[in-house]
């Protein structure tokens, strides 16, 4: 089975600041992973996702992560925030092969402040 | 459509009170997914469907859950006897292609259901 650890709840950052939203994973077998974004009242939205390959992706709004294998890690990061950005961000696994269901972690808010 | 709609948005039952959660995914979309998140913690599995089959139904709590989607397109989630425990956004998701995690899901806005 998988499971997902999204170690802050809150992030409170200023604007124009770097931030880094943790992730890490346990799995038996190789994953896929994800991080999608969530804003008041509207369903949930695919910032980016790694399934091979380079190990540092690419994602919509200027975000980035990076995963590392040997420390089962899918850190989000930004290099300055906006207000805009103020929303709830979650890391999801699902399994490369005979998998259907994405499993996805707790959550962590976002707080951008002027 | 433009993308997954869900209806209603908000739903308040009486405990005891069945409800149908609808769920219309993107045109020509296979794969069919269920979620329920509760209040501060992120989605969990309920189902998912490929086309008209339910290939899994593992994450549905109680026998009082049922889902289905006759015609491989629309699906409605069907809570019988609703509990307070029911309290949570369900929320719909579909992709383009077969249940491989690699293809992206796209998530309609949810439902809220409250159970008084």
């Amino acid at each position: 089975a998988q499971s997902v650890t999204q170690l802050d709840s809150q992030v409170p950052v200023f604007e124009e600041a770097p931030v880094e939203l943790r992730c890490n994973y346990s799995s038996s077998v190789s994953v896929y992973l994800f991080w999608y974004v969530q804003y008041p009242n509207q369903g949930l939205q695919l910032l980016l996702k790694y399934l091979s390959g380079s190990t540092l992706v690419k994602g919509i709004n200027g975000f980035e992560a990076e995963f590392n294998k040997s420390q089962t890690s899918f850190h989000l990061r930004k290099p300055s925030v906006h207000i805009s950005d103020t929303a709830e961000y979650f890391c999801a696994v699902s399994r490369n092969t005979g998998g259907f269901k994405t499993i996805f972690g707790a959550g962590t808010r976002l707080f951008v402040k002027a | 459509g433009a993308g997954v709609s869900q209806s209603p948005r908000y739903k308040v039952a009486k405990r005891g009170q069945d409800v149908a959660l609808r769920c219309d995914p993107i045109s020509g979309h296979v794969s069919l997914f269920w979620y329920q998140q509760a209040l501060g913690q992120g989605p969990e599995f309920l189902t998912y469907f490929q086309n008209e089959a339910q290939l899994d139904k593992s994450g549905l709590p109680s026998d009082r859950f049922f889902a289905e989607r006759p015609e491989g397109s629309v699906s409605t989630l069907k809570i019988q006897r609703t509990q307070q425990e029911d309290s949570a956004v369900y929320l719909c998701a579909s992709s383009l292609l077969g249940g491989d995690g690699n293809t992206e899901a796209f998530f309609g806005q949810g439902t809220r259901l409250t159970v008084v």
